[in-house]
């Protein structure tokens, strides 16, 4: 059974920084990339990055380029999300998804969230 | 960037009628990297169709997706209680990987 579980989500203040984590399992990781999608309370859904199977390929929404960095550790199973220079519009439920492919591919899978909360 | 408008905003029907949702892409979609997932209050979405028109595992087949280029359609068959929900559409095939703004489906 594929499991996906995010971690790291919270409370931080304009300018900060938070560290988001997804522990996966139940699927050979290395095998298909991965995405981060938000969504603000209330409000539709905003894909954030995504990368590539083997960690070689990363993409970003515009509105987090040069802020947010994802990576992943195909050791652990893990996908993370760097966040820094956070905004109060960056406050959103954040999902991680297993891409059905090793590059492209819809969110297959999902994990159920974790909260971050941007404000001072 | 690609931009998705769904339409309608709201859509009200009745527990056995038949849906029909829309999505416009702003330009033609490649290779039919398109996809429609159904959203509850407090769930995270779940994959209903990828490739425009291939229903992920175990999703029944009266949901179905067509369509191709700029303008894609999902089409729920007979309407059952459960399927009342948030519709989103996505494209994957050039990045960003936009969503739609969502159709919500409500009981009429």
């Amino acid at each position: 059974e594929v499991q996906l579980l995010e971690s790291g989500g919270g409370l931080v203040q304009p300018g900060g920084s938070l560290r988001l984590s997804c522990a996966a399992s139940g699927f050979t990781f290395n095998n298909y990339a991965m995405s981060w999608v938000r969504q603000t309370p209330g409000k539709g859904l905003e894909w954030v990055s995504a990368i590539s199977g083997s960690g070689g390929s990363t993409y970003y929404a515009d509105s987090v380029k040069g802020r947010f960095t994802i990576s992943r550790d195909n050791s652990k199973n893990t996908l993370s999300l760097q966040m820094n220079s956070l905004r109060a519009e960056d406050t959103a439920v954040y999902y991680c998804a297993k891409v059905d492919g090793s590059y492209y591919g819809a969110g297959d899978y999902w994990g159920q969230g974790t909260l971050v909360t941007v404000s001072s | 960037e690609i931009v998705l408008t769904q339409s309608p905003g709201t859509l009200s029907l009745s527990p056995g009628e038949r849906a029909t949702l829309s999505c416009r892409a702003s330009q033609s979609v490649s290779s039919s990297y398109f996809a429609w997932y159904q959203q509850k209050p407090g769930q995270a979405p779940r994959l209903l169709i990828s490739g425009a028109s291939s229903r992920a595992t175990g999703i029944p087949d009266r949901f179905s997706g067509s369509g191709s280029g700029t303008d894609f359609t999902l089409t729920i068959s007979r309407l059952e209680p459960e399927d009342f929900a948030v519709y989103y559409c996505q494209q994957y095939g050039s990045s960003p990987r936009s969503f739609g703004q969502g159709t919500k489906l409500e009981i009429k």
